[in-house]
């Protein structure tokens, strides 16, 4: 049972902004660990997408961003296009668990 | 190019052993802190542990469905991770990731390997 809570779908038109949000606790988030985001294509392995909160690696579009206030985080995918169609999950550290944590995951459909 | 290479899945009864490798290249594998995260069919990404690197410590940590059963080592002359798993159950079925960390984040994936835990 995971302790980050995502949606489990959010969808969008083609060059629609949306958002994901992920809620934790003061345990996680709250407690000022970093969030980071990965995407997964069906069938394949996750890629780290936005990590340290808001920092892109290279090769990651722009039109990802991430943000963090509180005990939550943000991913926004400005500019929905197609082949952004895909699983999104938050990941942090929890200090209670001593353990890393995944969010539930959230599918994103471009409609 | 960093490049994780997972093996050693198949199919276990339950209460089995099974130990997965993970053969890394393309960094400095010495100073790198590894985890393994799964995905059992259909779900979402969990955490299963961590080893941190030599000079670190070298020290473990699990998830709590895992603690107790399962046991992550490195080689650091093989440039290798494993993840060694007994008492297995039914629930352990997934596919199992090697994952490099920096910072906290899950940086670099392998492909991944698939455990199946069935009678």
């Amino acid at each position: 049972q995971s302790v980050l809570t995502q949606p489990p779908s959010v969808s969008g038109a083609p060059g629609q902004r949306v958002t994901i949000s992920c809620t934790g606790s003061s345990s996680n988030i709250g407690a000022n660990y970093d969030v980071h985001w990965y995407q997964q294509f069906p069938g394949t392995a996750p890629k780290l997408l936005i990590y340290g909160n808001s920092n892109r690696p290279s090769g990651v579009p722009d039109r990802f961003s991430g943000s963090k206030s509180g005990t939550s985080a943000s991913l926004a995918i400005s500019g929905l296009q197609a082949e952004d169609e895909a699983d999104y999950y938050c990941q942090s550290y929890d200090s209670s668990l001593s353990a890393y944590v995944f969010g539930t995951g959230t599918k994103v459909t471009v409609l | 190019e960093v490049q994780l290479v997972e093996s050693g899945g198949g199919l276990v009864k339950p209460g089995g052993s099974l130990t997965l490798s993970c053969a890394a290249s393309g960094f400095t594998v010495n100073n790198a802190w590894m985890s393994w995260v799964r995905q059992a069919p259909g779900q979402g990404l969990e955490w299963v542990g961590r080893i941190k690197s030599k000079t670190d410590g070298g020290t473990t940590d699990y998830a709590a469905p895992v603690k107790g059963r399962f046991t992550v080592s490195r080689d650091d002359s093989k440039s290798t991770l494993y993840l060694q798993m007994n008492r297995l159950k039914t629930e352990d079925t997934a596919v199992y990731y090697c994952i490099t960390l920096y910072n906290g984040s899950h940086k670099f994936w392998g492909q991944g390997t698939m455990v199946t835990v069935s009678s």
